[in-house]
């Protein structure tokens, strides 16, 4: 069981390029979340997605795409590169929740990517 | 004004110290009250889940909420170096796949 991997764990992208991170979980898990990390700003959602088919928009969703084509599987992918983007994403995924509040309905993280954009 | 505010650190003590973290926020629709532990260059890792007000005792470590001040802390008894971390407070309005909101996270050290 490896919970939630990440692919890939660094890049430096130049502006304007594109790129794809994929994030992968084995837990059977319904929801996944696309989140970005920065000094002094903590942890913000940019996509998730409560199911295979959906995604929807986060809080710091421009300039980012998302799919989720099978249960598994979320990809983040980045059109057009700004430094801007330069952060840590994260990708989360949690189970269905049974009604009942219980820690195994809380969010498991991946490892994270480190992105750097000249 | 941020939703939740938490003081980013570091914070700095000996080893076997009593170690108090605190987080506030805004929201009163918050009920789920979370902390993660995220070492250096790894994804945060849940280290207490509380939900509504109370305390939640685990091994060496205890969450409170505090929901009339809308203040939440986490303390750590006899502090080791494998604490050393950065701590991140986090709180959701409902269950489900609702947005959770996070603090910044305040670094520990926990000098040997």
């Amino acid at each position: 069981n490896a919970g939630v991997t990440q692919t890939p764990k660094f890049r430096v992208l130049k502006t304007g390029q594109s790129m794809t991170l994929l994030c992968a979980q084995d837990m059977n898990h319904e929801y996944m979340y696309w989140y970005r990390q920065d000094p002094g700003m903590g942890l913000r959602l940019i996509h998730y997605s409560v199911g295979e088919g959906t995604t929807a928009k986060g809080e710091v969703p421009d300039g980012y795409n998302v799919s989720r084509l099978k249960k598994q599987n979320f990809l983040l992918g980045l059109e057009s590169a700004a430094p801007s983007q330069t952060s840590v994403y994260f990708c989360a995924s949690r189970p269905l929740t049974s009604g009942r509040a219980k820690s195994t309905d809380t969010q498991y993280f991946g490892p994270g990517t480190r992105l750097t954009v000249l | 004004q941020k939703e939740v505010e938490q003081d980013p650190g570091p914070l700095s003590v000996p080893e076997g110290a009593i170690v108090s973290l605190n987080c506030t926020y805004s929201n009163s629709a918050f009920q789920y009250f979370m902390w993660y532990r995220q070492y250096s260059r790894k994804g945060p890792e849940l280290l207490m889940y509380t939900y509504s007000s109370g305390n939640k005792e685990d091994g060496r470590f205890t969450a409170q909420v505090d929901k009339s001040s809308k203040y939440i802390s986490l303390f750590i008894r006899d502090s080791q170096p494998s604490d050393s971390a950065t701590y991140l407070c986090a709180m959701s309005s409902a269950l489900g796949y609702q947005k959770v909101t996070f603090g910044t996270g305040t670094k520990l050290q926990v000098i040997p």
